[in-house]
């Protein structure tokens, strides 16, 4: 079956360092891939997306990296600040069917 | 824009009544809802496609009598957790799709704050 999953379940970094936080994902027919942020008790909230015809994303602030080739999605998120801390999600999607998958998710924690 | 709301935000039951959870897209139109079930430090499990004037499609494993979904405008999605148990205990959330938003690159699901339901 498909999976999306996480590399690593927490990432703590200083506040004003560089976050990365990665994916894999095994369904190869995935064609478009979305970063979400949960902030406790809330519902995930969209950062940004990317389609397979495509390797680098950049919205504010965050960067998407798509690497089709081993099948790895990155997020950056430049001068991480403490309003980042939350856990993020990767997710796939076949851009046909409407539904996603979630990975498992990685606590980001920024300390002042 | 793309803002959905759930209501309520938190409810408690008993065992054995029924417990309904409104999704509601606010500021645009969705034909397609989702339904997810978090449990916590846990990630996002899709349940079911509710989908506006049609029956819901549901995932391996959630039993559609057990969850009922009604999607009976395109503004609005309905959950209804039937002779509800300790084990559906659970953060509820539910998603809309919103199709081209400008910044997204296709449809894109945008998610309600959750409705945590706790059964006692």
């Amino acid at each position: 079956g498909e999976s999306v999953g996480l590399h690593l379940p927490t990432l703590s970094v200083q506040e004003g360092d560089n976050s990365i936080i990665n994916c894999a994902y095994s369904n190869s027919a995935s064609d478009y891939f979305i970063w979400y942020k949960q902030e406790s008790g809330k519902g995930p909230q969209f950062i940004i997306d990317i389609r397979s015809n495509m390797d680098k994303r950049q919205g504010q602030r965050v960067t998407v990296l798509l690497n089709k080739t081993v099948k790895h999605l990155s997020l950056q998120i430049a001068a991480t600040q403490p309003g980042d801390s939350a856990v993020y999600f990767c997710a796939e999607s076949r851009s046909n069917a409407g539904k996603s998958t979630f990975g498992d998710g990685t606590t980001l924690t920024v300390k002042p | 824009g793309a803002v959905v709301s759930q209501h309520p935000s938190r409810v408690i039951c008993k065992s054995g009544t029924s417990v309904k959870i409104e999704c509601r897209s606010l500021d645009f139109q969705a034909t397609t809802m989702f339904w997810y079930r978090q449990f916590p430090k846990q990630s996002l499990m899709l349940m079911a496609t509710s989908n506006e004037g049609s029956k819901a499609t549901y995932e391996q494993g959630v039993e559609k009598d057990k969850f009922l979904i009604n999607h009976a405008s395109l503004t609005l999605s309905t959950l209804t957790v039937t002779s509800a148990h300790p084990e559906d205990s659970s953060f509820y959330i539910c998603s809309a799709r919103l199709q081209g938003l400008a910044g997204s690159l296709t449809d894109t699901q945008y998610f309600g704050p959750g409705t945590r339901l706790t059964v006692l």
